[in-house]
């Protein structure tokens, strides 16, 4: 299994303004998610982090909103950049341990950001 | 990527056996079917995985037909605790693989 530490737990941001999400886990993985979840609704995939090399993101994610950063195989950022409401929603770290034997994947306790 | 549908809310009461389905048509031949759970202000959770046939944990127990098109979620006696969205997904194990999420079934079970 994996522990994921996910920080901060929330916060409370004026828009315009950057948040830097931090997510440590506690065994080394190649690959680690990041996903949006908006109130009530399913988790968004943003981008996959790789370590050593550039982030991969989805279709509607751009890594000037959205910079990563993978400096080794346990630690990953992600900033949400220049923030507006639209940006207020729950944000999510989530791993897949290859030593599991099902692959499931771990997720971190989540950020709730609210942007005012 | 197969996509996946389940009934978007349940009921059940404490005590009970509640079964979750969900369709997945396009199912590929090394696709798994997995079964999360998430509370609010939570991270979704592994609950059980299976290929076919059924699997059975200490949780809950997956049934998979020969033809893999769908799969249904038996959790064994609910209780108050249990009430949670549960999202099923399909996707390949490897190094690519993403998970695509749908809207999951929101169980709620009341006294």
């Amino acid at each position: 299994s994996a522990v994921i530490s996910q920080k901060p737990s929330r916060d409370i941001c004026q828009r315009g303004t950057s948040l830097t999400i931090q997510c440590q886990v506690d065994s080394q993985v190649t690959m680690m998610f990041w996903y949006r979840q908006q109130p009530g609704q399913s988790l968004t995939l943003i981008a996959t982090a790789n370590q050593g090399s550039e982030a991969t993101y989805e279709s509607g994610f751009v890594i000037d909103k959205f910079p990563i950063s993978r400096p080794n195989l346990t630690f990953s950022t992600l900033t949400v950049s220049n923030m507006s409401p639209e940006d207020s929603s729950i944000y999510l770290c989530s791993v897949e341990d290859p030593g599991s034997p099902t692959l499931e994947a771990f997720f971190g306790q989540g950020t709730r950001l609210t942007v005012v | 990527l197969a996509k996946t549908t389940q009934p978007i809310s349940m009921d059940s009461y404490e005590g009970q056996e509640v079964n979750i389905t969900c369709s997945h048509n396009n199912i590929a031949t090394n696709d798994y079917i997995t079964w999360y759970q998430q509370f609010p202000s939570q991270g979704p959770r592994f609950i059980i995985q299976g290929y076919k046939t059924k699997v059975t944990n200490e949780v809950a127990s997956l049934f998979i037909p020969a033809d893999r098109k769908s799969s249904t979620l038996s959790l064994p006696r609910v209780s108050l605790s249990d009430t949670a969205v549960y999202y099923c997904l399909v996707a390949a194990a490897g190094n690519n693989r993403k998970l695509i999420w749908g809207l999951g079934t929101s169980l709620a079970v009341n006294p």
